[in-house]
């Protein structure tokens, strides 16, 4: 069964300070892994894709990294505008599958 | 501006009574689908479609039904709607469903969301 699961559910980090947040799937014939911001009455909003282990994508004050079993996403030095839900997705031809998602809260 | 317009962006109705939430997209995507977002369980597929009239059932289909009769639209259609839907729901489309790997081409672009209330 396709599965993807994100962890922690819930984050709170000081301005500055960096961390990661993880994403792991059990999914047969991945087609690419998607990284999505949710702010709150808002929806998803696209900010990375990965198609290959190894490969890397960065975006200001992220990064995102695919392993063949799990995705990080990276934070380096957050700000407050961080602040936000981060959804992780699998492609799998047809269908996307989502993650609960991390609730972050950066703390000025 | 490219985007996709749901409607209505909140609606509160009785068990029974039926509804259509419309979606719309203005930007040629070929795939469309639709999601449930439920606290703890995060966004699930309701449906998607690969192009017009081409349509297949997601992990939550059960009460729901759509169309894609032209390409820009693809309602969601509740015949008999049951307080077990009571959620919010978001319409997506992307340039491809299936595919190889061009970069883009599958990433999804989500609408406003739709918040649903069913008595």
């Amino acid at each position: 069964e396709d599965q993807v699961t994100q962890s922690p559910e819930a984050l709170r980090l000081q301005e500055g300070e960096s961390s990661s947040l993880n994403c792991s799937y059990t999914v047969s014939g991945l087609r690419g892994l998607f990284w999505y911001r949710q702010d709150p009455g808002k929806g998803p909003e696209f900010l990375f894709t990965l198609y290959s282990a190894g490969e890397e994508k960065e975006k200001e004050r992220l990064k995102a990294t695919l392993t063949k079993k799990e995705s990080f996403l990276h934070i380096t030095a957050p700000k407050p505008e961080d602040s936000a839900t981060y959804l992780c997705a699998v492609h799998t031809g047809n269908q996307f599958y989502f993650g609960t998602g991390t609730s972050l809260t950066v703390i000025p | 501006e490219a985007q996709v317009t749901q409607n209505p962006r909140y609606l509160i109705t009785v068990t029974g009574k039926k509804l259509t939430v419309t979606c719309s997209q203005n930007m040629n995507h070929e795939y469309m689908s639709w999601y449930r977002q439920d606290p703890g369980l995060g966004l699930r597929q309701i449906y998607y479609s690969m192009n017009v009239e081409v349509t297949d059932k997601g992990d939550v289909p059960e009460g729901y039904k759509v169309s894609r009769k032209e390409k820009r639209n693809f309602p969601l259609i509740l015949e008999s709607p049951s307080p077990n839907q009571t959620s919010l729901y978001f319409c997506a489309s992307s340039l491809q469903g299936a595919g190889g790997r061009y970069s883009g081409a599958n990433v999804l672009t989500f609408g406003a969301g739709s918040r649903l209330t069913v008595l």
